[in-house]
């Protein structure tokens, strides 16, 4: 079965600073791998997917992943942190096969300090 | 709309009524998946469509729970005789096809009391 594990659940940086939020998963293969932003009462929205290819994969807001198959890691990374990101972060993975249905890590929420 | 709309946006019940679930996805998405957040579970998958077929219902908590969906569009997610544990944010997501990005929507909140 795979699973997914965010080890931090609050991160809290300065605007301005860098950030990583970590994420591993566990899976036979090479799954499909997300990284969701939730705001406050809202639904999740796709930040950036790896599907195959290129191991650093660009998304939006200026957020980018790397793809680290020897560690089973798909850290999330931002040069320089905007209040607006302040929000929830979700890292999934999704098999292959038949369905494709998420399996989300727990969550990580990001605070930015003025 | 251009993105998944999830109606009701909250929904307050009492204990052992039946509540119904309503999702739009985004207009020619063949994939449709619900998910259901909660405090002590996180998000965790419930089912899929692809076109109106479910083929993995194990996701279903119990058998209180059912999902349908009809013309390969709209679905709905239906809850007998609702349980304090039921509560929850419920999303649905929609894809073009399997294995394709989903895209949420913003969910719907039940309360039961």
């Amino acid at each position: 079965a795979q699973s997914v594990t965010q080890p931090d659940i609050h991160i809290t940086v300065s605007e301005g600073a860098s950030l990583e939020l970590r994420c591993n998963y566990s899976y036979g293969a090479t799954p499909y791998l997300f990284w969701y932003v939730q705001s406050p009462g809202q639904g999740l929205q796709l930040l950036l997917k790896y599907f195959s290819g290129d191991t650093l994969v660009q998304g939006i807001k200026g957020f980018e992943a790397e793809f680290k198959r020897s560690q089973s890691s798909f850290n999330l990374r931002k040069p320089s942190v905007h209040w607006s990101d302040a929000a929830e972060y979700f890292c999934a993975v999704a098999g292959r096969d038949a369905g494709n249905m998420l399996t989300f890590g727990g969550g990580t929420r990001l605070m930015v300090k003025p | 709309g251009a993105g998944v709309s999830q109606s009701p946006s909250n929904k307050v019940t009492e204990k052992g009524k039946d509540v119904e679930l309503r999702c739009d996805p985004i207009s020619g998405h063949t994939a449709l998946y619900w998910y259901r957040q909660s405090l002590g579970q996180g998000l965790e998958f419930l089912i899929y469509f692809q076109g109106n077929s479910a083929p993995d219902k194990s996701g279903l908590p119990s058998d209180r729970f059912s999902a349908e969906r009809t013309g390969g569009s709209v679905s709905t997610l239906t809850i007998q005789r609702t349980q304090q544990e039921d509560s929850a944010v419920y999303l649905c997501a929609s894809s073009w096809d399997l294995g394709q990005p989903q895209h949420f929507g913003d969910g719907t909140r039940l309360s039961i009391l």
